[in-house]
C-alpha cells in the first residue's frame, strides 16, 4: 500500500530565510509525487510533481522539491520565504504501477512565515 | 474560466436527513474524486470516477454514495448523515483517467447535528 508521512505539523520560518517542508513516502513501485498548497478557506492548489527524470523539480511561486530515492523523501523547499507563503502544505503520492487510481495525501504541514 | 464548483459551500443539517453535495467541472476532465479533510488526518479519498458510469470506492466510502451520469458532474450523496460525517469535503478532477494533477473545488463545510 502506498503512504506518505509529513513529520512536522508546523514549520516556522522568518521572512527571507530558506524553508523546508519534509515528506517521506512508501510505495511498492515507482512513485508519482506531488505537493499541493491550501490557503485559508480555499481548495488545494497544485504546486509541483515528480514523475521521472531530474531529481530537482521546480514548481509554482518559486517552490522546488528534491526527490531522493535512497531516503524515500520528497522535501519541499524555497530559497527565500515570503509571508504570503504561510499556508497548509500537503504531500501526496501515487504508485505508478499499482495505484494509478488513487492519490494518497499526507496529514499536512502548516507553514508560518513571520515578518 | 476553468474551474471545479461545489454547492453548497456550507451546510448544517440533522442526523438522518438525506443531502447531496454537487460537484461540477468545466474542463472536460475524465477523472473526478471526492475527499474529506479532517484535522490530523489530512485528505482521505471517499470515492472516485474514471469516466461516466465508472465509479469506485476510495479509502472511506462508508455512508456515502456517488453517481457519474454526465462527464462534468459528480454528486456526493449522504443518504442518512451522522455526526461523524461532519467534515470539510473537496471535489477534484484531473484530465487523465488516472489520479494525476488534480484541480480542487473550494470545499463544502458540512456539520451534522
Amino acid at each position: 500500500a502506498q503512504s506518505v508521512a509529513q513529520p512536522e505539523d508546523q514549520v516556522n520560518v522568518a521572512e527571507g530565510n530558506p524553508l523546508t517542508v519534509k515528506c517521506t513516502y512508501s510505495v511498492s513501485g515507482n512513485p508519482y509525487l506531488f505537493w499541493y498548497v491550501q490557503y485559508p478557506n480555499r481548495g488545494l492548489q497544485f504546486l509541483l510533481k515528480y514523475i521521472t527524470g531530474d531529481n530537482l523539480v521546480k514548481g509554482s511561486y518559486g517552490f522546488e522539491a528534491e526527490f531522493n530515492k535512497s531516503q524515500t523523501s520528497f522535501h519541499l523547499k524555497k530559497p527565500s520565504a515570503l509571508v504570503s507563503d504561510s499556508a497548509l502544505y500537503f504531500c501526496a503520492v501515487r504508485d505508478m504501477n499499482t495505484g494509478f487510481q488513487k492519490l494518497v495525501f499526507g496529514t499536512g504541514t502548516r507553514l508560518l512565515v513571520s515578518p | 474560466e476553468a474551474q471545479v464548483t461545489q454547492n453548497p459551500r456550507y451546510l448544517i443539517t440533522v442526523t438522518g436527513k438525506k443531502l447531496t453535495v454537487t460537484c461540477s467541472q468545466n474542463m472536460n476532465h475524465e477523472y473526478m474524486s471526492w475527499y474529506r479533510q479532517d484535522p490530523g488526518l489530512g485528505l482521505r479519498q471517499i470515492y472516485y470516477s474514471m469516466n461516466v458510469e465508472v465509479t469506485d470506492k476510495g479509502d472511506v466510502p462508508e455512508g456515502y454514495k456517488v453517481s457519474r451520469k454526465e462527464k462534468r458532474n459528480f454528486p456526493l450523496i449522504l443518504e442518512s448523515p451522522s455526526p461523524n460525517q461532519t467534515s470539510l469535503y473537496f471535489c477534484a478532477s484531473s484530465l487523465s483517467k488516472s489520479a494525476d494533477t488534480q484541480y480542487f473545488g473550494p470545499g463544502t463545510r458540512l456539520t451534522v447535528l
